[in-house]
């Protein structure tokens, strides 16, 4: 694919289910990364990944949140036991291989906790 | 604590109205500031990187300028398909190269 893809676009789920959030990166990109995008707020970073080194968890809210990359490619971002809280669009990019900085957004899963 | 402020929070122009968006931030080193467009229900798009004081970027109707404390998005004889959500980002070591820090945006508004 061209770009960054995410899976779903929407997810409407229940307080208290799990749910699980998948990322394509573009083809070779050895770094991913996980935002959130609440209403009225900044992207907060999530997650990081780059190749095999460990990932970056730092801006994880709580334990609720994991996240994994299978092979250097697909990205799963897993949020247990759903607050309502955790309603917000989740945004993931990648970045190239000796492409410098520029992050490269997908489309966004929007996630609504009832 | 690394921080980024942008003004106004919205803006509305009619066509052919120029104007610029300010985007203040507060890093301890800056490695790169980014300008992204996000339109509704869509992730951000990437427009420009900037790395050093003074250095200045064009893109069609848009100019991205950078001083050692804010960059200003110019937009010159904006049209309707200009209004978007326009987001800056900021990289800095103490955040970790990686991460980016971002602003809430200024969303514009051009009218025919």
């Amino acid at each position: 694919g061209a770009g960054v893809s995410q899976s779903p676009s929407n997810k409407v789920t229940e307080k208290g289910k799990d749910v699980e959030l998948r990322c394509d990166p573009i083809s070779g990109h050895t770094a991913l990364y996980w935002y959130r995008q609440s209403l009225g707020q900044g992207l907060e970073f999530l997650i990081y990944f780059q190749g095999n080194s460990a990932p970056d968890k730092s801006g994880l809210p709580s334990d609720r949140f994991s996240a994994e990359r299978t092979g250097g490619s697909v990205s799963t971002l897993t949020i247990q036991r759903t607050q309502q809280e955790d309603s917000a669009v989740y945004l993931c990019a990648s970045t190239a291989i000796g492409g410098g900085d520029t992050q490269y957004f997908g489309p966004g899963t929007r996630l609504t906790v009832l | 604590e690394d921080q980024v402020t942008q003004s106004p929070e919205a803006l509305r122009l009619q066509e052919g109205e120029s104007s610029s968006l300010n985007c203040s931030y507060t890093v301890s080193g800056l490695r790169g500031l980014f300008w992204y467009r996000q339109d509704p229900g869509k992730g951000p798009e990437f427009l420009f990187t900037l790395y050093s004081a003074g250095e200045e970027k064009e893109k069609e109707r848009l100019k991205a300028t950078l001083t050692k404390k804010e960059s200003f998005l110019h937009i010159t004889a904006p049209k309707p398909e200009d209004s978007a959500t326009y987001l800056c980002a900021v990289q800095a070591p103490a955040t970790g190269f990686q991460k980016l820090v971002f602003g809430t945006g200024t969303r514009l508004l051009v009218s025919p």
